[in-house]
C-alpha cells in the first residue's frame, strides 16, 4: 500500500503559468482533500471531494480548480499561477463515517516566481 | 478568532522530559479531536484521535479531551529526540471539514 502519493515533489513556475497537482490514493477511501500550508496560517483547505463525482469549495478556494477522476485520483489545476500561491500543497484522504480520520501525502512544494 | 488556538513554539525540552502540548477551540459542536505529527518537509500523520471527552493513552502518548473548557491537550512523557517535530491539532464536527490548528514545534535536546 503506496498511501497517499502526489505529483510532483517539487515546481517551479512563473506568473501566469499553468500546472496540475496530481493526487492518488490506494485505499478506497470515499472522501479527498486539497490544502495549501503556509508559514503561521496551517493547514487551510482548498477544495474536497466527499465522493466520487462530487466536489466542494473550502476555506481558499479562489484560483484554484479541481477533478475527482475516479475514486483513486482527485486532481488541483493552476490556472494562472500567482506568486500568492506560492506554498506546499497537501492531499488527504478519508475513508468515510464520522469515526475516521484523513491520511496525508507527503506534499508538492511550489513555488510561483 | 480562529476556530483552533495552538501555541507555535518552538518548545524545547530535554531528553526524557514530559512534553505538555495544548491546543483551545471556539465551537462547542466539535466532537472529534485529532493530533498530527509532521517532520521537516512531510505530509502530516496521524497520531492521535478521540471523540468527546477524556482520555486516550497510546504508548508514551496521551491525548486529553476537557470539552467543557474547550481545550485539547497532549502529553508525550519520556520525550525522545525522534519527537522532534510540528504537532497539529485538529477538530471536527464529524463530518468532511477538519479545522487545523498552525501547530507546535517541538525539539527533544539529546
Amino acid at each position: 500500500n503506496a498511501g497517499v502519493t502526489q505529483t510532483p515533489k517539487f515546481q517551479v513556475l512563473k506568473t501566469g503559468q499553468s500546472m496540475t497537482l496530481q493526487c492518488a490514493q490506494d485505499m478506497n477511501h470515499n472522501s479527498m482533500y486539497w490544502y495549501r500550508q503556509d508559514p503561521g496560517m496551517g493547514l487551510r483547505l482548498i477544495y474536497y471531494s466527499a465522493s466520487e463525482g462530487t466536489t466542494d469549495k473550502g476555506e481558499v478556494p479562489n484560483g484554484y480548480n479541481v477533478s475527482r477522476l475516479n475514486k483513486r485520483e482527485f486532481s488541483l489545476r493552476l490556472e494562472s499561477a500567482a506568486p500568492s500561491q506560492t506554498s506546499v500543497y497537501f492531499c488527504a484522504s478519508r475513508k468515510g463515517g464520522s469515526t475516521d480520520t484523513q491520511y496525508f501525502g507527503p506534499g508538492t512544494r511550489l513555488t510561483v516566481l | 478568532q480562529k476556530e483552533v488556538e495552538q501555541d507555535p513554539g518552538p518548545l524545547s525540552v530535554p531528553e526524557g522530559a514530559i512534553v505538555s502540548l495544548n491546543c483551545t477551540y471556539s465551537n462547542s459542536a466539535f466532537q472529534y479531536f485529532m493530533w498530527y505529527r509532521q517532520y521537516s518537509r512531510k505530509g502530516p500523520e496521524l497520531l492521535m484521535y478521540t471523540y468527546s471527552s477524556g482520555n486516550k493513552e497510546d504508548g508514551r502518548f496521551t491525548a486529553q479531551v476537557d470539552k467543557s473548557s474547550k481545550y485539547i491537550s497532549l502529553f508525550i512523557r519520556d520525550s525522545q529526540p525522534s519527537d522532534s517535530a510540528t504537532y497539529l491539532c485538529a477538530t471536527s464536527k464529524g463530518t468532511y471539514k477538519y479545522i487545523f490548528g498552525t501547530g507546535t514545534r517541538l525539539k527533544v535536546l539529546a
